[in-house]
């Protein structure tokens, strides 16, 4: 196991609903990635947290956005929850902000929008 | 913008046959990853490629990275069941950040 966990494990939520994902990362790792992973498909980078700050984002729209606390722990928060919204949520720690670092995956969120 | 594609999209094999897949960039990489996803599970880390021709090996299953550093392979021999899973290669995205551009994957199934 890789020491980064998430909460919660699935989830159900109506469209237009605002959801909130918690990962708690490696202990260590300060930089926290959050990633989108539609059925069947590669996941896809959300943004990144490091030290607190957002350090690079994907092509997300502003009603997905993040925390990341002085422990490293992170938050994703999404408002007005659409259909296409459903998708496994994964936080990824490392240590350091390069792209030369290898990813600790959590298990992911389900979450499923109605 | 920077694109990761992998062939096959899928390959089904009899346990003991060989597989392989490949991973191709739009763009130059200073390195590639490549990560396995079981069936409900999460992606794992299984290696990282730096250098220009680089081959790895681990147990049955053998990495390289291109002369070019745009494309990748990972072939594993005498697969067995508990290969079962969608592979994927990631390089970074550039800049400042560790994010990863992850390929499209490759779904492995293996029949016993």
């Amino acid at each position: 196991e890789t020491g980064v966990t998430q909460s919660p494990t699935h989830l159900i939520k109506t469209r237009g609903q605002q959801v909130t994902l918690r990962c708690s990362s490696q202990s260590g790792h300060n930089t926290v990635s959050w990633y989108q992973q539609a059925l069947g498909q590669g996941p896809q980078f959300i943004f990144q947290y490091y030290r607190e700050e957002e350090n690079g984002r994907g092509n997300f729209p502003p009603r997905f956005s993040g925390l990341q606390f002085p422990n490293y722990s992170s938050e994703l928060n999404v408002n007005a929850l659409e259909l296409d919204d459903s998708a496994l949520y994964l936080c990824a720690s490392s240590l350091g902000r390069g792209g030369f670092t290898e990813a600790f995956f959590g298990q992911g969120t389900r979450l499923t929008v109605v | 913008g920077q694109q990761v594609m992998q062939i096959p999209q899928y390959q089904h094999v009899q346990e003991g046959e060989d597989f392989t897949t490949y991973c191709n960039s739009s763009t130059t990489l200073s390195n590639i990853q490549w990560y396995k996803q079981r069936p409900g599970g999460h992606p794992v880390f299984l290696i990282q490629l730096v250098k220009s021709g680089e081959v790895k090996k681990q147990k049955r299953l053998t990495f390289q990275f291109g002369e070019a550093k745009k494309n990748s392979s990972l072939h594993i021999t005498a697969t067995q069941t508990t290969d079962v899973g969608t592979y994927f290669c990631a390089g970074p995205g550039g800049g400042a950040t560790n994010k990863l551009i992850f390929g499209t994957g490759t779904l492995l199934a293996v029949q016993p």
